[in-house]
């Protein structure tokens, strides 16, 4: 399968814990999304890499989310001390670097968080 | 005003029918346009980019309209396999960057 992969597919943690996640992009893409869906809603955007470097972070992101790229290929979304509030599927996307904004993202299947 | 709003729904269509959904975003310096499906429980997938001059891709038909700042979907003789939610993202450049944004999605069911 060359898609996006994610890992874990669910998570079930208690408030407090960290939890990190992993993306791993389709391999030839060097741009990396992060985002985050609650039922209802559409994916709110939390941060991007292009290559290594953290280029944009939303609001959304407090500072007890990290996000890591470190050789521009996969990548780590950690949250600590989780909130119940966390709970929410976390989406990664991928794409290829693009003239202008023409950015079509392919998305991984999700890692869904349960804060208890 | 939101950066990027769609009608919830539900648009409860029959089979055949022909459904439109519109999607408005506020900042007249967007650039790019997509149309995604997203089944229950499943990732986002690509439908469709929008271009200016509008695109059609066998029952699906995508237009932009810079002035009122809206794009939309349309969908011919729907099927049973349509029935998703459909998420429109609204691409905006900004200093040194952009800004990709979902909309909440328009959910679909169409029944036989």
């Amino acid at each position: 399968d060359t898609g996006v992969s994610q890992d874990p597919r669910h998570k079930i943690t208690k408030r407090g814990q960290n939890v990190t996640f992993r993306c791993d992009p389709i391999s030839e893409h060097n741009r990396l999304y992060w985002y985050r869906q609650t039922l209802g809603q559409g994916p709110e955007f939390l941060t991007y890499f292009q290559n290594e470097a953290q280029l944009e972070k939303s609001r959304l992101l407090s500072d007890r989310f990290s996000a890591e790229r470190p050789k521009g290929s996969f990548s780590t979304l950690e949250i600590q001390r989780t909130e119940q509030g966390d709970s929410a599927m976390y989406l990664c996307a991928s794409s290829e670097r693009a003239i202008g904004a023409t950015d079509t993202q392919y998305f991984g299947p999700g890692t869904r968080l349960t804060v208890l | 005003r939101k950066e990027v709003e769609q009608d919830p729904g539900p648009f409860n269509v029959p089979e055949g029918a022909t459904v439109a959904f519109n999607c408005t975003y506020s900042n007249s310096a967007s650039q790019s346009f997509f149309w995604y499906r997203q089944d229950c429980r499943k990732e986002p997938k690509l439908l469709m980019s929008v271009y200016s001059s509008g695109n059609e891709d066998g029952r699906f038909t995508a237009q932009l309209n810079r002035a009122s700042q809206y794009i939309s979907l349309l969908i011919r003789d729907s099927k049973l396999s349509d029935s998703a939610t459909y998420l429109c993202v609204v691409i905006t450049p900004g200093a040194g960057s952009y800004q990709l944004t979902f909309g909440k999605g328009t959910k679909l069911s169409v029944i036989p």
